[in-house]
């Protein structure tokens, strides 16, 4: 596709059930990000892929929280027996390896947990 | 550990020029990036100083002392629509590449 896709863009999910975050990143882009960010506060990072691996998880919130990448492409980001923190926006980057490129961004998927 | 601050919020009048900072604590990184955010939107890119000095994009400059640890943008001729937060943001040498960011700058533009 032509940009960063993300899927659902929506979601209102009740207290304790699982959800499952998609990010479609740009054709041939090799590093992929994961951020949260709650109304009107900054990027907080969550976990980085380079192909299918992930040099850094450190910003993973607990261990309810996890992703995965397969085929060097689409990306999931799952996050178990969900609570009321959880409740933010969370965007997906990707970007081509070369350290200088920047990074684009998907629109987002808000995430309620009532 | 890495970690990049910036005041958080600055207000300036349309047609004046405003310069948000930057400071930074990291190991080693490749540049400094700035990503403008509107109010509901995705973060975009404007401009990345891999070197030291000022580069130029239209109204949009942005600058990188390595030595003082310190960065800005600068933007001249505001408009109304450059309200918006803008961040400014280094990949990190230690890992690969992973892109961090700062906190935000909230910037305000009046009549």
């Amino acid at each position: 596709g032509a940009g960063v896709s993300q899927s659902p863009s929506n979601k209102v999910t009740e207290k304790g059930k699982d959800v499952e975050l998609r990010c479609d990143p740009i054709s041939g882009h090799t590093a992929l990000y994961w951020y949260r960010q709650s109304l009107g506060q900054g990027l907080e990072f969550l976990i980085y892929f380079q192909g299918n691996s992930a040099p850094d998880k450190s910003g993973l919130p607990s261990d309810r929280f996890s992703a995965e990448r397969t085929g060097g492409s689409v990306s999931t980001l799952t996050i178990q027996r969900t609570q009321q923190e959880d409740s933010a926006v969370y965007l997906c980057a990707s970007s081509l390896a070369n350290q200088h490129t920047e990074a684009f961004f998907g629109q987002g998927t808000r995430l309620t947990v009532v | 550990g890495q970690s990049l601050e910036q005041p958080s919020e600055v207000t300036a009048v349309e047609g004046a020029i405003v310069q948000i900072n930057c400071t930074y604590q990291t190991s080693g990184f490749y540049g400094l990036s700035w990503y403008q955010q509107h109010d509901g939107g995705a973060p975009t890119f404007l401009s990345y100083n891999g070197l030291d000095g000022l580069e130029e994009t239209g109204r949009f400059s942005s600058f990188l002392s390595r030595s003082d640890s310190y960065g800005y943008l600068l933007l001249q001729e505001l408009q109304m629509k450059d309200s918006a937060s803008y961040f400014c943001a280094v990949r990190d040498r230690g890992t690969r590449g992973k892109l961090i960011f700062g906190q935000g700058t909230e910037l305000s533009v009046k009549p």
